[in-house]
């Protein structure tokens, strides 16, 4: 099972539409981040959250931590052919490692 | 923006040859970490590295891959005998903090090893 689950595995949308991308645990984070990666590239940090119930604005992008440190969800207002990426949540519960969610890749129509 | 580099960018191979993947972390960083993303799977954790020691490694992580901080600066990870299915993009990333709370990995672009 994975750590952290990621929904949904693919989104593909108009340019203009809203869209929500989720990340699931049963785990407890002390922070949570999320990533944007290009093909071919490394990760980019976009935010980490920390407190629960956090919410933090990034331009378009709104992101939420559950108030229980256990899911955060990234939402992305009047989404543009930029915003085109993998997404990925990233955590670790109570060890060394930051673990990965598998991604969702979203696709932003013209 | 400090970055985090990598090089070289592409690295072909063939099975049992060693590879070593070079990395320059930022240089007020104080954790260091290695990942690999086979094509078209997750980002997946190999190994940790602080006070010039590793902290944590993965089951991934086995006696073929070692990794070294030489100098000041660099950090690489050294495949010994390549197998094929070591083929992937291997990111290595740093961080000022302990497991990069608050402030995030910062992570390079990436080496593309292919084993043939």
């Amino acid at each position: 099972t994975q750590l952290l689950e990621q929904s949904p595995q693919f989104l593909s949308i108009q340019e203009g539409e809203n869209l929500t991308v989720y990340c699931n645990s049963s785990s407890v984070f002390s922070s949570l981040q999320w990533y944007r990666q290009e093909p071919g590239e490394g990760p980019v940090l976009l935010v980490t959250v920390v407190t629960g119930g956090e919410v933090k604005k990034l331009k378009r992008l709104t992101f939420q931590f559950g108030d229980a440190r256990k899911d955060s969800s990234l939402h992305i207002t009047a989404a543009q052919p930029g915003d085109t990426g993998l997404y990925l949540c990233a955590g670790a519960p109570n060890d060394y490692k930051l673990s990965f969610g598998a991604g969702t890749t979203v696709t932003v129509r013209a | 923006e400090p970055e985090v580099t990598q090089t070289p960018s592409h690295q072909v191979t063939q099975m049992g040859q060693e590879v070593i993947l070079r990395c320059v972390p930022i240089s007020n960083h104080l954790y260091f970490y290695w990942y690999r993303q086979i094509l078209g799977q997750k980002v997946e954790f190999l190994v940790s590295f602080y006070n010039n020691e590793i902290s944590e490694k993965s089951e991934i992580f086995d006696d073929q891959f070692s990794v070294e901080r030489p100098d000041g600066s660099n950090f690489t990870l050294k495949i010994r005998s390549t197998k094929l299915e070591d083929s992937a993009m291997y990111f290595c990333a740093s961080s000022e903090t302990y497991r990069g709370n608050n402030y995030g990995y910062t992570f390079g672009s990436g080496t593309r090893l292919t084993v043939v």
